[in-house]
């Protein structure tokens, strides 16, 4: 079964320096994509960036990186240049297909990110 | 650009009532998915559509039921709510693979 394992429950970060987040996956498909995503505390789920098994480059979205490196099955997200408005719980997901042919996210258990002034 | 809207962004009820939470995707978004998200918990998938029909189920209650119009909106239905209910609701929409979440309606049953 996929799986999303995020061992951070909470990740300190002065401003402006960078930090990242740890996610490791399990799966057996071949085929699948990592996303990240970001949830302030008004709860909103806010796309940040994807990342395709296949994808040769690791993916990049402004300050958002993603360290992929299939071989560990890890996806770390990178933020540069940290704000104070980055502070917000951060989920890693992963697509998992399903029978009917939609894909149904599995996510991680989230890291809290507190960036201070 | 269009987001995924959803109404009503807050909404009350007691025990036993029933609920409903609209969802109007993002424009030629295809599928709609359902998630239930507890508090300090991470989302769970509920149920899917792709082009109006039911596609796929999760951890959904027998006392929830959804529905996907012609004009793509979503409905979700809960009835003989709980306390285990109180929850935030997303619905997501998607054309490939990138789904993209609405700001979710916070159910509180007391």
């Amino acid at each position: 079964a996929q799986k999303i394992t995020q061992t951070q429950p909470g990740m300190f970060v002065q401003e402006k320096e960078a930090v990242t987040l740890d996610c490791t996956y399990d799966t057996s498909d071949p085929s699948y994509g990592l996303f990240w995503y970001k949830q302030p505390s008004s709860g909103e789920m806010i796309f940040l960036i994807y990342q395709g098994s296949y994808d040769q480059q690791n993916a990049t979205e402004g300050r958002y990186s993603l360290n992929f490196q299939k071989a560990r099955k890890s996806a770390n997200l990178v933020i540069s240049a940290s704000q104070l408005g980055d502070s917000a719980m951060y989920f890693c997901a992963m697509r998992t297909a399903l029978k009917g042919g939609s894909e149904k996210l599995v996510f991680g258990k989230g890291t809290k990110l507190t960036v201070n002034p | 650009a269009a987001g995924v809207i959803q109404s009503p962004r807050h909404l009350i009820k007691e025990k036993r009532e029933t609920a409903t939470l609209k969802c109007y995707p993002i424009p030629r978004h295809d599928t709609v998915y359902w998630y239930q998200q507890g508090p300090g918990q991470d989302p769970q998938f509920l149920i899917s559509f792709y082009e109006k029909m039911q596609s796929d189920k999760g951890s959904i209650p027998d006392r929830f039921s959804a529905q996907q119009f012609s004009d793509y909106h979503s409905e979700l239905n809960m009835s003989s709510l709980e306390l285990g209910d109180s929850a935030l609701y997303f619905c997501a929409s998607s054309f490939d693979h990138e789904q993209f979440f609405g700001p979710g309606t916070r159910l509180t049953v007391l």
